[in-house]
C-alpha cells in the first residue's frame, strides 16, 4: 500500500526566514499531493495541493514543488511569520481512489 | 453548523469498556473518513466511505473497530474492549467527490479518547 515519509519531524527557523518540509511517496500511482496545517486543538486544513501533472504551484508565501521521478514532493514557506507555527502534513492519494494517507507531521515553530 | 461535528470532544473510559464517537459531516458531502491521531504522531487512516459504495476498512488495527454510516450521512465509530493503547485523537473529515475536484478534506476537531 502507498506509505509517505515526511522530514523533519521539528523545524525551528527565524521569523522572515524559510521553511522547507520534504515528503517521499512510495506507489508511483500517487497524483494527488496535498498539504495540510493542523493548529493546536485544531483539525487539519488544506493549505496547498498539486497534482501529479504539475511541477510545482505557488500561493503567496508558500509553494509546493513534486519531482515524480525521485516520488518526492516538498513544500516552502517563505518570509515566515510567528502565526505559521504549527503542525504541518503531507499526503498522497493514490489514482483511482479518495483514499488520503499522511505523512507523520513536521512541528514547525517561528521564532519571532 | 456549516462544519464537520465530532462528538464527544472529549471521552474518558475504563479499559474494556465499549466507547462509541460520532461524526456529523458536512451536508451534501458524500465521503466521509476516519483517521487516528496518537500524541505527536501523524493522522493513521481507519476507514473510508464513499456513497452507496463498501467502505475501505484496510485502516482498522483490530477487529475491535468498526464503524458505520447510517443514511449515507452520520458515521459512528465504535471500539469494544478498549485497550490503553487506543487512547488517541480519533479525527472525522468529510469531502465532497464530484467530477474532477479535488476532493479536499475538511476535518473535525476530533475526539480525545483516553483509556485508563
Amino acid at each position: 500500500g502507498e506509505n509517505v515519509e515526511q522530514h523533519p519531524s521539528t523545524l525551528s527557523v527565524q521569523e522572515g526566514d524559510s521553511a522547507v518540509i520534504k515528503c517521499t511517496y512510495s506507489d508511483s500511482a500517487s497524483n494527488y499531493f496535498p498539504w495540510y496545517k493542523q493548529e493546536l486543538g485544531k483539525g487539519p486544513q488544506l493549505i496547498i495541493d498539486i497534482r501529479s501533472n504539475v511541477g510545482e504551484k505557488k500561493d503567496q508565501r508558500i509553494a509546493v514543488t513534486l519531482n515524480k521521478t525521485a516520488k518526492h514532493f516538498s513544500l516552502h514557506i517563505t518570509e515566515t511569520q510567528p502565526e505559521d507555527s504549527a503542525v504541518y502534513f503531507c499526503a498522497a492519494r493514490y489514482q483511482g481512489s479518495y483514499k488520503l494517507i499522511f505523512g507523520s507531521g513536521t512541528r514547525l515553530l517561528v521564532r519571532p | 453548523g456549516a462544519g464537520v461535528s465530532q462528538s464527544p470532544s472529549n471521552k474518558v473510559t475504563e479499559k474494556g469498556k465499549d466507547v462509541e464517537l460520532r461524526c456529523d459531516p458536512i451536508s451534501g458531502h458524500t465521503a466521509l473518513y476516519w483517521y487516528r491521531q496518537s500524541l505527536g504522531q501523524g493522522l493513521e487512516f481507519l476507514i473510508y466511505f464513499q456513497g452507496n459504495s463498501a467502505p475501505d476498512k484496510s485502516g482498522l488495527p483490530s477487529d475491535r473497530f468498526s464503524a458505520e454510516r447510517t443514511g449515507g450521512s452520520v458515521s459512528t465509530l465504535t471500539i469494544q474492549r478498549t485497550q490503553q493503547e487506543d487512547s488517541a485523537v480519533y479525527l472525522c473529515a468529510s469531502s465532497l467527490i464530484a467530477g474532477q475536484n479535488t476532493g479536499e478534506l475538511f476535518f473535525g476537531e476530533g475526539s480525545r479518547l483516553t483509556v485508563l
